[in-house]
């Protein structure tokens, strides 16, 4: 079991450029979420897949956010034109789709925008 | 709309002696909950869960408890360990997802 793999770990970006995050679930994983997390707060999420199927997207999720799966593997998680206000960690989590089940979370990629 | 709250954002707690971290939930659909554990820089990490039908379940030192009529649970350690200091997220499940409490830092004290 290698667990739920994130990369980057860190990215430090300008406010106004783009960043792709990616995740790597557990391999016979078939859910795969995308979390955010800002200080002192707990996760909150934002989108999910079941296989390559996009499930549902929160609000919090701006137009300027695009997430997918494209084999049902791996994940990749897009933000254009960067805000400070994106400046979060953002975290990856897999699971099994016979519910419920725990969610298991990789490390997370820490964005700083400048 | 927070609908899961941990009123408690810090505590701390003698080692060797009992934690008591508490939960509130609003949302009567939510039917599954569960505890993580979170270091700094790492991820949240699954500690132990409970389901609606159940009013507790026990894992070693950790023992959720689920007070369904009163939307409440907690998460009893004993005894306290010194690598038992993180912050931990009460989290509930609904909708095909998980919704987080804002955490409560526990400190151990030697």
């Amino acid at each position: 079991d290698t667990g739920v793999s994130q990369d980057p770990r860190h990215k430090i970006t300008k406010r106004g450029q783009n960043v792709t995050f990616r995740c790597d679930p557990i391999s016979e994983h078939n859910r795969l979420y995308w979390y955010r997390q800002t200080l002192g707060q707990g996760p909150e999420f934002l989108t999910y897949f079941q296989n390559e199927a996009q499930l549902e997207k929160s609000r919090l999720l701006s137009d300027r956010f695009s997430a997918e799966r494209p084999k049902g593997s791996f994940s990749t998680l897009e933000i254009q034109r960067t805000e400070q206000g994106d400046s979060a960690m953002y975290l990856c989590a897999s699971s099994l789709v016979s519910q419920p089940s725990p969610l298991h979370f990789g490390n997370g990629t820490r964005l700083t925008v400048t | 709309d927070q609908q899961v709250k941990q009123n408690s954002p810090s505590l701390s707690v003698q080692e060797g002696r009992i934690s008591i971290l508490n939960c509130d939930y609003t949302n009567s659909m939510f039917d599954y909950f569960l505890w993580y554990k979170k270091y700094p820089a790492e991820g949240p990490t699954f500690l132990i869960s409970i389901s609606s039908i159940k009013d507790k379940n026990e894992d070693g030192r950790f023992t959720v408890f689920l007070n369904k009529s009163a939307k409440h649970l907690s998460l009893h350690i004993v005894p306290s360990q010194p690598g038992d200091s993180a912050v931990y997220f009460c989290a509930a499940w609904g909708n095909e997802k998980l919704t987080f409490g804002t955490g409560t830092r526990l400190t151990i004290i030697p």
